[in-house]
């Protein structure tokens, strides 16, 4: 079945250090999101990719940094200039912009990272 | 900034029906209206989506008004399982899902 993966589920990681969250889908969608989401909270864009070697910042950017190399794979590297990295971060795709609005958006079950 | 308005948290009894309501009041012509609900530690689920009619899949209802400016979700028979946060979403080609708040559902037995 065709679906997003997100791993790993849970992720812990030292204050200062560099660490990357891998999103893979098998859509062939085009676009792809990073959502961070802070308990009690909706979801907030951080990053995403409309199409392979190209990407936009979200509302909330700054100390985060993606590739698109690849249309299966967006993953998001959380830098240690984030001030607040502990967060539930969700991927999701899309097919391309001009039929997004008949089909949605798919997304995938999350990592929960943590900084100590 | 999300476009819709929703309540912060309902209840329902446990095999009742759940209406959720959403206003969406500068929605564009060409806009979908599309619902999601996240249950906790989860990624959103897809629930429902409508432009202009009423549209009914095997989880849910939405009825769309007719000058479009607002929305019901209907969970016709609500159980345990369907207690969670609920998101109205109005979607653009152009941009990004804009999340609000949603709506946390609870469901009583």
């Amino acid at each position: 079945d065709g679906g997003i993966t997100q791993s790993p589920k849970y992720l812990f990681r030292k204050e200062g250090q560099n660490v990357t969250l891998s999103c893979e889908q098998n859509l062939n969608h085009d676009a792809m999101y990073w959502y961070r989401q802070d308990p009690g909270q909706g979801l907030r864009l951080i990053y995403y990719s409309q199409i392979v070697n190209d990407f936009q910042k979200g509302d909330i950017a700054e100390g985060y940094s993606v590739s698109r190399e690849k249309k299966e794979s967006f993953p998001l590297t959380v830098t240690s200039a984030q001030k607040n990295p502990t967060a539930f971060y969700l991927c999701a795709s899309s097919i391309d912009r001009r039929q997004r609005d008949l089909y949605g958006y798919t997304f995938g079950s999350g990592t929960r990272l943590t900084v100590v | 900034d999300a476009k819709t308005t929703q309540p912060t948290s309902m209840d329902c009894a446990e095999g009742r029906a759940a209406n959720l309501p959403c206003n969406h009041s500068t929605i564009s012509g060409n806009e979908y209206v599309y619902w999601y609900r996240q249950i906790h530690s989860q990624g959103p689920q897809y629930i429902i989506h409508g432009l202009k009619n009423n549209e009914t899949n095997e989880m849910a209802s939405l009825i769309i008004t007719e000058d479009r400016k607002s929305s019901t979700l209907i969970l016709p028979h609500a159980t345990l399982r369907d207690t969670a946060v609920y998101y109205c979403i109005v979607l653009s080609g152009n941009t990004p899902l804009v999340f609000g708040k949603g709506t946390r559902l609870s469901v009583i037995a």
